[in-house]
């Protein structure tokens, strides 16, 4: 079974410029999230998608981050214009959470590395 | 006050030893809890759910007080291999995961 896909695996950026970053769950997953993992702590939620809806994104900033999963599938985060604390690990991750505790597993992807100068 | 808290160590042990850590969760609400494995420069795996009564998975044993709110894994026989940051994650409802900043576990020849 293939894993979660991520690309870029790294990218360097200016300040204020803008970047956007890819996800392809695992196949069938209906949910799919976003973190953002600071170096030194643990994976931050940005976002959830329940198919092509969004179930939270109150820790995702708005005035300069966006996501958007159109049809359901692969999702892409964007960051618009990017400042220097933005500079950490993306991580996708998906799930097909049935209710059972073991279907609160999320399968993560290898991440995004970006730093922001 | 965080969600999830832990030791960030990091706890340095000889192969062969135990080693032990906890995690403390603010909501009391919380369902379901887990621990996660994260190799350096990687992304997070799941180690092992955390069941009420207590669960081992050979040579991890993981614990849960739900009166105390903490949650504990125990490693035996530690390899080289164990090498890793440990991150404690609660589900609090609605099918998400809150994650500590983890637990650094250093095994050494």
């Amino acid at each position: 079974e293939a894993g979660v896909a991520q690309s870029p695996r790294y990218k360097i950026i200016e300040k204020r410029q803008s970047v956007a970053f890819w996800c392809n769950p695992i196949s069938g997953h209906a949910t799919l999230y976003w973190y953002q993992q600071i170096l030194g702590q643990g994976p931050k939620l940005l976002i959830q998608f329940q198919n092509n809806g969004v179930v939270d994104d109150s820790q995702l900033p708005k005035d300069r981050f966006s996501a958007e999963r159109l049809k359901g599938v692969d999702s892409t985060l964007k960051i618009q214009p990017a400042k220097l604390e933005d500079s950490a690990v993306y991580l996708c991750a998906s799930s097909s959470p049935t209710g059972e505790v073991r279907t609160y597993e999320q399968y993560f992807g290898p991440g995004t590395r970006l730093t922001v100068t | 006050r965080k969600e999830v808290e832990q030791d960030p160590g990091p706890f340095n042990v000889p192969e062969g030893a135990t080693v032990a850590f906890n995690c403390t969760y603010s909501n009391s609400a919380s369902q379901s809890f887990f621990w996660y494995r994260q190799d350096c420069r990687k992304e997070p795996k799941l180690l092992m759910s955390v069941y009420s009564s207590g669960n081992e998975d050979g040579r991890f044993t993981a614990q849960l007080n739900r009166a105390s709110q903490y949650i504990s894994l125990l490693i035996r026989d530690s390899k080289l291999s164990d090498s890793a940051t440990y991150l404690c994650v609660v589900n609090p409802g609605d099918y998400k995961l809150s994650f500590g900043a983890g637990t650094t576990v250093t095994v050494r020849a």
